[in-house]
């Protein structure tokens, strides 16, 4: 079946230091890709969405650009801050179906 | 809206005992969601239901488990009997048809079996 992997954490980083996280998908066609974040105790929150090839999808001064040569949907920040400090989750949908990668905990330290 | 909302928040029992989890879906959306985490699996999609219809339920583990919609607006998820490795964070989600806006994920419900 489908599948998205991303890389194991803990991902342990200083404050404004630069951050990827890296996400590959199985799905073939054209899924639609997103990144849930996860704060302790919380339900999962959409961090951003891409729904077609090179779309790029950013909030927060977060960013993913969805590669269909490479089945990608890599995560990036430019300068991370202590709040940002999270699990991150990555998603593909087919049809109406979501596939949840395993989660990456991000821990930044001040 | 109040977003989707999940109750109990907390929920410890007895192993043996029948439990409710509850979901009230955004309005106007016609997909609901029932994902269970845990450290072990992650997330697991448990069944979907569209328009109040269950749709796949091929995550479902066992036939302890069940899930209604009789109607849009609320769904539950009952496991009877229990078991302590049933201890998990139960997540409601849901979602438009055209999923513009994503999949919006309720609080969830901690579940411990004892």
């Amino acid at each position: 079946g489908d599948s998205v992997t991303q890389m194991e954490g803990p991902v342990t980083l200083s404050e404004e230091a630069f951050l990827t996280i890296n996400c590959t998908y199985t799905a073939t066609g054209y899924p639609s890709l997103f990144w849930y974040v996860q704060y302790p105790g919380e339900g999962l929150q959409l961090l951003l969405k891409a729904t077609k090839a090179d779309d790029k999808g950013s909030n927060k001064g977060f960013e993913a650009t969805y590669r269909k040569e490479t089945t990608s949907f890599h995560l990036e920040k430019g300068s991370v801050q202590v709040s940002d400090s999270a699990v991150y989750f990555c998603a593909e949908a087919v049809g109406n179906k979501l596939t949840f990668g395993g989660g990456t905990r991000v821990l930044v330290k001040p | 809206d109040a977003g989707v909302i999940q109750s109990p928040r907390h929920e410890v029992t007895e192993m043996g005992q029948e439990v409710t989890l509850r979901c009230k879906p955004i309005s106007g959306h016609d997909y609901l969601f029932w994902y269970r985490q845990t450290m072990m699996r992650g997330l697991e999609l448990l069944i979907y239901f569209n328009n109040n219809v269950p749709i796949d339920d091929s995550g479902m583990p066992e036939d302890r488990f069940s899930a209604k919609m009789p109607n849009a607006s609320f769904s539950t998820l009952k496991i009877q009997p229990s078991e302590p490795r049933d201890s998990a964070v139960y997540f409601c989600a849901s979602s438009a048809q055209d999923r513009v806006y994503g999949y919006t994920f309720g609080s969830g419900t901690r579940l411990t079996v004892v």
